[in-house]
């Protein structure tokens, strides 16, 4: 089963506007990490936030981690339509003695111009 | 997508043939992975390896074949017992440290259609 579930699955916004995107999840973890994909294409990483970090900033991008509500929040700022893809949260976790990485469904993010 | 290649983009294949996907890196990294996506869903693994000549199924192997014969390269073959082949498939690769995932690159993906 996923171990990552974002919220909200679409989301519709203006160009300059903030986008924020929520992940959860279910096991004790390692790291998380947030990747973009565009449509019809591979996925790229974005940030990797570890287990013992509250927050991690990168350009726009602005990530936190509450390890004891088991969830995470990718926050876009001032969005571009260039920034229009999927983002899916992906838990680095220890699943049946193997380290794994977990990929939730993705939320859809359409900026418009 | 940086340094890891995958052929053909597109695939179109009769029910009842296998076929070999191919994925090629040149970051030297030693883990290497597929994963299925289908539309709105997320990533599914299939089978992954982190040393030469060994590779582990993942989550939804049956129906596909890997091997691992070199470094750089990791075919996957799907087979004519998977039930449902139509879909995107994604090679990935990483860096590899026990005990820790480290972010995985990913290349541009074959669309498989199977009619």
């Amino acid at each position: 089963s996923q171990q990552g579930e974002e919220d909200p699955q679409a989301l519709s916004i203006q160009e300059g506007e903030n986008a924020t995107m929520n992940c959860s999840y279910k096991t004790s973890i390692n790291n998380l990490q947030w990747y973009r994909q565009n449509s019809g294409r591979g996925l790229v990483h974005l940030i990797l936030i570890r287990s013992n970090e509250r927050e991690k900033h990168s350009g726009r991008l602005r990530v936190t981690l509450d390890t004891s509500k088991k969830s995470s929040s990718l926050l876009i700022t001032a969005s571009r339509a260039a920034d229009t893809a999927s983002y899916f949260c992906a838990t680095d976790a220890m699943v049946e003695n193997t380290d794994k990485l977990i990929f939730g469904t993705g939320t859809r993010l359409q900026v418009f111009p | 997508d940086g340094g890891i290649t995958q052929s053909p983009k597109y695939l179109f294949r009769k029910e009842g043939q296998n076929v070999t996907l191919s994925c090629e890196q040149n970051l030297n990294h030693d883990a290497m992975y597929w994963y299925r996506q289908d539309p709105g869903q997320g990533l599914r693994l299939i089978y992954y390896s982190q040393i030469v000549n060994d590779f582990q199924k993942g989550d939804i192997a049956e129906g596909y074949s890997v091997s691992r014969e070199k470094k750089e390269s990791f075919p996957l073959t799907v087979t004519s017992a998977q039930k449902n082949p139509t879909a995107f498939y994604l090679c990935a690769s990483s860096t590899l440290r026990t005990g820790v995932s480290y972010e995985q690159y990913f290349g541009p993906g074959t669309r498989l259609t199977v009619t």
